[in-house]
């Protein structure tokens, strides 16, 4: 079945550490998105990538880094910049810009970290 | 700029009734598409229903339905005969041809169906 797997589904790091999470799709999606989920703020943009060795930063941006090496996989760094990395990391992939509205995101189960 | 509002924190309804969960939007785009997603407490993102701006009649999907009023700027669900199972967070989402079609989300609506 076709789909998006992130890994792992819980994560416990320690202040200073980098953590990755993976992120891989074979729905043949040129798009690919991190959304960070906290409580009572919805969901809220961290990077995307449109296509292979692109990438763009979305509204918090800061603290982390992204690669886009190949189509099927989008990894997410949490660097020890980021103040407060506690939260539910959503990955999700589309088709992408197809000059309408209809951007329908596919989503992952999600990550969820937890600083120490 | 774009922005979805989600007014309502939580919702409770009676199994089988119908319920409308709130959304309002706003951006000066003329071409644009609106979303629902359902998030149960697993916690994976589940795609309900999507509204075209220039669709001309509101979407449906089964018991799922977007009333969109354009002028109002709204796109609010309405589920009909609510299961159990409907319990879960609901989110508006909204994409712009100005933002480059990257969705927005609204901060949720928890909707508890009782017995």
């Amino acid at each position: 079945d076709g789909g998006i797997t992130q890994s792992p589904k819980y994560l416990f790091r320690k202040e200073g550490q980098n953590v990755t999470l993976s992120c891989e799709q074979n729905l043949n999606h040129d798009a690919m998105y991190w959304y960070r989920q906290d409580p009572g703020q919805g969901l809220r943009l961290i990077y995307y990538s449109q296509i292979v060795n692109d990438f763009q930063k979305g509204d918090i941006a800061e603290g982390y880094s992204v690669s886009r090496e190949k189509k099927e996989s989008f990894p997410l760094t949490v660097t020890s910049a980021q103040k407060n990395p506690t939260a539910f990391y959503l990955c999700a992939s589309s088709m992408g810009d197809r000059g309408t509205g209809a951007n329908v995101l596919t989503f992952g189960a999600g990550s969820r970290l937890t600083v120490l | 700029a774009q922005k979805i509002t989600q007014t309502q924190p939580g919702m409770f309804v009676q199994e089988k009734e119908a319920v409308t969960l709130d959304c309002t939007y706003d951006t000066s785009d003329q071409s644009y598409g609106l979303f629902w997603y359902k998030q149960p407490s697993s916690g994976e993102m589940i795609f309900l229903i999507y509204q075209g701006s220039y669709d001309e009649q509101n979407a449906t999907e089964g018991r799922y339905s977007l009333n969109f009023q354009k002028a109002r700027k709204s796109a609010n669900l309405v589920i009909s005969a609510s299961q159990l199972g409907d319990s879960a967070m609901y989110f508006c989402a909204m994409s712009t041809r100005g933002g480059s079609y990257i969705p927005t989300f609204g901060r949720g609506t928890s909707l508890i169906v009782h017995p």
